[in-house]
């Protein structure tokens, strides 16, 4: 098993631009989820879902949409970047919220 | 809202006992989580408290305290690999499905 995939594991973008964080799962895991942290700082919740064609809110979903078409992938799309998303986003998965979050590598994105 | 409040930074020598505490504010409250981070890497779970009392996995053990809305980690024979940062977690169950993560306490272990 591979786990939990996460590309691309850095990206430079400039402000304006789009772009899709991809996120994979091989466990057949039912939630999934976004965080973003920033230096020095705890995960913030960014969007999740409980299972295919199911999305909700986090903490901080403003700037960024997501999708679930598939049990094993949820991108993550930045709509318009700016500069304040300049972070570390990781993916994660589980069978549910109340069980061991397993999560990616991490996409180290900076945005100028 | 929702809050999860943790020492920022802990200092402790090897082969000791610390303690991380986690106080915690959110709704719909379920169970409380504690991951560990090594920096520059991703979270790894470390424990789940869904009752009150003690979890005990190794040389790591947790607590939660649902009246007290607290919860600690305890590490003990702490090794120089324990450096890292650990993050408490509430999860928000029901309808909500939230996993919140505390501010983060970095622990520096000292020869």
């Amino acid at each position: 098993n591979a786990g939990v995939t996460q590309t691309p594991k850095f990206q430079v973008l400039k402000t304006g631009q789009s772009m899709t964080l991809q996120c994979a799962q091989d466990m057949n895991h039912e939630y999934m989820s976004w965080y973003r942290q920033d230096p020095g700082m705890g995960l913030r919740l960014i969007h999740y879902s409980v299972g295919a064609g199911i999305t909700d809110q986090g903490e901080v979903p403003n700037g960024y949409n997501v999708s679930r078409s598939t049990t094993e992938d949820f991108p993550l799309r930045l709509l318009s970047a700016a500069p304040s998303q300049t972070s570390v986003y990781f993916c994660a998965s589980s069978y549910s919220v109340e069980y061991e979050q397993y999560f990616g590598p991490g996409t180290r994105l900076t945005v100028t | 809202g929702q809050s999860l409040e943790q020492p920022s930074e802990v200092t402790a020598v090897e082969g000791a006992i610390v303690q991380i505490n986690c106080t915690y504010q959110t709704s719909g409250f379920y169970g409380l989580s504690w991951y560990q981070q090594h920096d520059g890497g991703a979270p790894t779970f470390l424990s789940y408290n869904g009752l009150d009392g003690l979890e005990e996995t190794g040389r790591f053990s947790s607590f939660l305290s649902r009246s007290d809305s607290y919860g600690y980690l305890l590490l003990q024979e702490l090794q120089m690999k324990d450096s890292a940062s650990y993050f408490c977690a509430a999860i928000n169950g029901g309808a909500t499905n939230k996993l919140i993560f505390g501010t983060g306490t970095l622990l520096a272990v000292q020869p």
